[in-house]
């Protein structure tokens, strides 16, 4: 079974557009991220989320949101897509200050 | 706040050892240490969390400092397994809500 799961894990679209990726955790965490990891392997937490509070790293444009129908699910969501925005974006869950689990990964390439 | 990570890049021979390093600039609560492989999600390794800690997985260890502003990894007798980019994350405060990492450590193990 898989622990955190992401779809899609390839994303290729165009300039402008709106899309969005899901997230899935199985594990009865209860505190979810996502990450940005760019060329540089950087990883850039963007969003951290438990069933009290949404943690937004204030560097993130607000083009990025996310959203958290349930507690095993927290989806981002990003408009107006730009050349910058092309990376890997990776979902984690954790139980509080325990290890994190990652998803596979959602490369994102914007052209 | 991000953890400053070093070296950035290590290259060994099959049999060395390695250390990499963690700071932060003020006192953390809590410090994981990750390893990813090329196209994969970063996967966990250890979790520390009071000062003057050691844990130790196989041939590779973790230390957090008494003050708890500085972790090490040691990598001993290194395998070509152990090729990978190490990540250090931290947690300022109990909130179990705000893992951030640092920028990254690649290793590279050689025959």
């Amino acid at each position: 079974d898989t622990a955190v799961s992401q779809t899609p894990k390839y994303l290729v679209t165009q300039m402008g557009n709106d899309k969005s990726i899901k997230c899935e955790q199985n594990l009865g965490h209860d505190t979810m991220y996502w990450y940005k990891q760019d060329s540089k392997k950087f990883l850039k937490i963007m969003f951290s989320y438990n069933n009290k509070e949404l943690i937004i790293n204030e560097t993130v444009p607000n083009r990025f949101s996310p959203k958290s129908p349930d507690k095993a699910h927290l989806n981002l969501h990003i408009n107006s897509l730009e050349l910058g925005d092309s990376a890997v974006y990776f979902c984690a869950s954790s139980h509080t200050n325990t290890e994190a689990f990652f998803g596979q990964g959602t490369r994102l390439t914007v052209v | 706040q991000q953890p400053v990570q070093s070296p950035q890049a290590v290259i060994l021979r099959e049999g060395e050892d390695a250390v990499i390093n963690c700071s932060s600039s003020k006192a953390l609560y809590s410090v994981h240490w990750y390893r990813q492989k090329h196209g994969e999600a970063p996967v966990f390794l250890m979790i520390l969390l009071k000062g003057g800690e050691q844990k130790g997985h196989e041939k590779i260890s973790a230390s957090f400092n008494e003050k708890k502003q500085q972790s090490s990894l040691y990598l001993t007798a290194s395998q070509l397994s152990y090729s990978g980019t190490y990540f250090c994350g931290t947690e300022c405060n109990n909130a179990g809500n705000m893992l951030t990492f640092g920028g990254g450590t690649r290793l590279m193990v050689k025959p």
